[in-house]
C-alpha cells in the first residue's frame, strides 16, 4: 500500500460526459501529480499541484482540468469525453520542498472506460 | 527538455535467465533516476531510485541498477529471472519538480 488512494477505481460513461477522479496524497505529501496510462501512449505526464498551487503542467489536454484543495486531495476533472480517453489516470504524490531527491508515490489509478 | 529512452518493448525470458532492460536519458543537469514496476492489472510499484553515491544501487527482489553518468543510462539487472517477474518495468527521470517516464518495457518469463 503506498498511502495514496484513488477513487473510483472504475468508472464507465458515455462519450460527451464529465467524470471527477479524486486523489488523497500520502500523509505528509505536499506535491499531488496526475499521470495518464493508455495502451498507445504509455504512461503521460499530466499536471502537477504543490501546496494547492499549479506547478507543472504537461499533456493535459483543454477538456481536462484538475485542482488541489486545501487539504491536499486532489481532482481531475475530464470532460466532454471521447473514446480516445479511456485509460488507466494515475496519482501520485511526493513530499517536495525537501530536498531534490523525493520519491513518488502512485496510487492503484482509476480505470476509465468510455463508451 | 528531457526524455527516457527504454529500447527494448518486450523482452521474453525463461525463467532463470538474466534480465538487462536498457533506459537512457537526456538531461543535462542533476537528475534523479528510478524504475517502477507494474504488475498485472496492479499500480506501479517502486523497484530502486538513484539518488546519489554509489552509481550501483539494489532495489527489491533481486534487482540492481548501474547509473553511469557519462552514458546517460540507467540500466536495470537481475542475475535469474522468475515467472513472477512478468510484468512491464519502467525507467522514470526526475529533474527539478517533473518526473519523465520512458515507454516502458514488457518483460514475460516463460515458466
Amino acid at each position: 500500500d503506498s498511502g495514496v488512494t484513488q477513487t473510483p477505481k472504475h468508472l464507465i460513461t458515455a462519450t460527451g460526459q464529465r467524470v471527477t477522479l479524486r486523489c488523497s496524497p500520502r500523509s505528509g505529501d505536499l506535491s499531488v501529480y496526475w499521470y495518464q496510462q493508455s495502451l498507445d501512449q504509455g504512461l503521460q505526464f499530466l499536471i502537477q499541484y504543490y501546496n494547492g498551487e499549479e506547478r507543472a503542467k504537461g499533456n493535459i489536454l483543454e477538456r481536462f482540468s484538475a485542482q488541489q484543495f486545501p487539504d491536499l486531495h486532489s481532482e481531475l476533472n475530464l470532460s466532454s469525453l471521447e473514446l480516445g480517453d479511456s485509460a488507466l489516470y494515475f496519482c501520485a504524490s511526493s513530499v517536495e520542498g525537501q530536498g531534490h531527491g523525493n520519491t513518488i508515490y502512485f496510487g492503484e489509478g482509476s480505470w476509465l472506460t468510455v463508451v | 527538455a528531457q526524455s527516457v529512452s527504454q529500447h527494448n518493448h518486450h523482452v521474453i525470458l525463461s525463467e532463470a535467465a538474466s534480465l538487462e532492460l536498457g533506459c537512457n536519458y537526456s538531461y543535462g543537469g542533476t537528475v534523479n533516476l528510478f524504475w517502477y514496476v507494474q504488475y498485472p492489472g496492479q499500480h506501479l510499484q517502486l523497484l530502486l531510485k538513484y539518488f546519489s553515491g554509489d552509481p550501483l544501487v539494489k532495489g527489491i527482489k533481486g534487482f540492481e541498477a548501474e547509473f553511469i553518468k557519462s552514458k546517460f543510462s540507467f540500466n536495470l539487472r537481475k542475475p535469474s529471472v522468475q515467472w513472477s517477474d512478468t510484468a512491464e518495468y519502467f525507467c522514470a527521470v526526475r529533474s527539478a519538480r517533473q518526473l519523465t517516464f520512458g515507454s516502458g518495457t514488457q518483460l514475460t518469463v516463460l515458466p
